[in-house]
């Protein structure tokens, strides 16, 4: 079975350019999360979905972050305009269902963002 | 004070020995504990979880959970050089309904 796909794996860009990345989360799993991991600390949610309904994006910076599920499978996170502060690893993960509190979460191998 | 917290590393064990890695969390609704290792470059990668006290052994890994101290551990027997990597202490449930949250992670490094 096919795991999480990501792409583009890295990508460097300058400040105040915009990026998107790309999330085909496993077959059949409903819940899709984008994840922003900075150097040397955890990942941390920046958004949840439910099918194609965004059930839980409040660490979104929503001023100009922005992401979207359509037909509730695959998922594109967008950035514009990207600051320096947005170098990170933004990883995407899939599961089941998030209603059941034992679900596993499935990362896929992320994408390096460096904004120069 | 951070939601889940991780001893500080990094963590450097010999070949053989017993790795202990600790992790705290402050929202006492927490219901599900996840150890994750991640190599450097690379994802997450579930190893170990857990949900009720006491302990739960896979193979090498054992995780331990204590509720009342609000306290998650991993211990790794008979560790590898290829068990160096950083862990990460996850918790779901209560106040993190439906996600993950993440210790900083640790460190840990075993020399031959």
């Amino acid at each position: 079975e096919a795991g999480v796909v990501q792409s583009p794996r890295y990508k460097i860009i300058e400040k105040k350019q915009p990026v998107a990345f790309w999330c085909n989360p496993i077959s059949g799993h409903n819940t899709l999360y984008w994840y922003r991991q900075n150097l040397g600390q955890g990942p941390e949610l920046l958004i949840r979905y439910e099918n194609e309904e965004a059930v839980d994006d409040s660490q979104l910076p929503k001023d100009r972050f922005s992401a979207e599920r359509l037909k509730g499978v695959d998922s594109t996170l967008k950035i514009q305009p990207a600051e320096l502060g947005d170098s990170a690893v933004y990883l995407c993960a899939s599961s089941l269902d998030y209603r059941d509190w034992q679900e596993t979460q499935y990362f896929g191998p992320g994408t390096r963002l460096l904004v120069l | 004070q951070k939601e889940v917290e991780q001893n500080s590393g990094p963590l450097s064990v010999p070949e053989g020995a017993i790795a202990s890695l600790n992790c705290t969390y402050s929202d006492r609704g927490s219901q599900s504990f996840f150890w994750y290792r991640q190599y450097s470059g690379k994802s997450p990668e579930l190893i170990m979880s857990i949900y009720s006290n006491g302990d739960k052994e896979d193979g090498r890994f054992t995780a331990q959970l204590n509720k009342a101290s609000q306290y998650v551990s991993l211990l790794i027997r008979d560790s590898q050089p290829s068990d160096s990597a950083t862990y990460l202490c996850a918790v779901a449930g209560g106040t993190s309904y439906g996600k993950l949250t993440f210790g900083q992670g640790t460190i840990l490094t075993v020399h031959p």
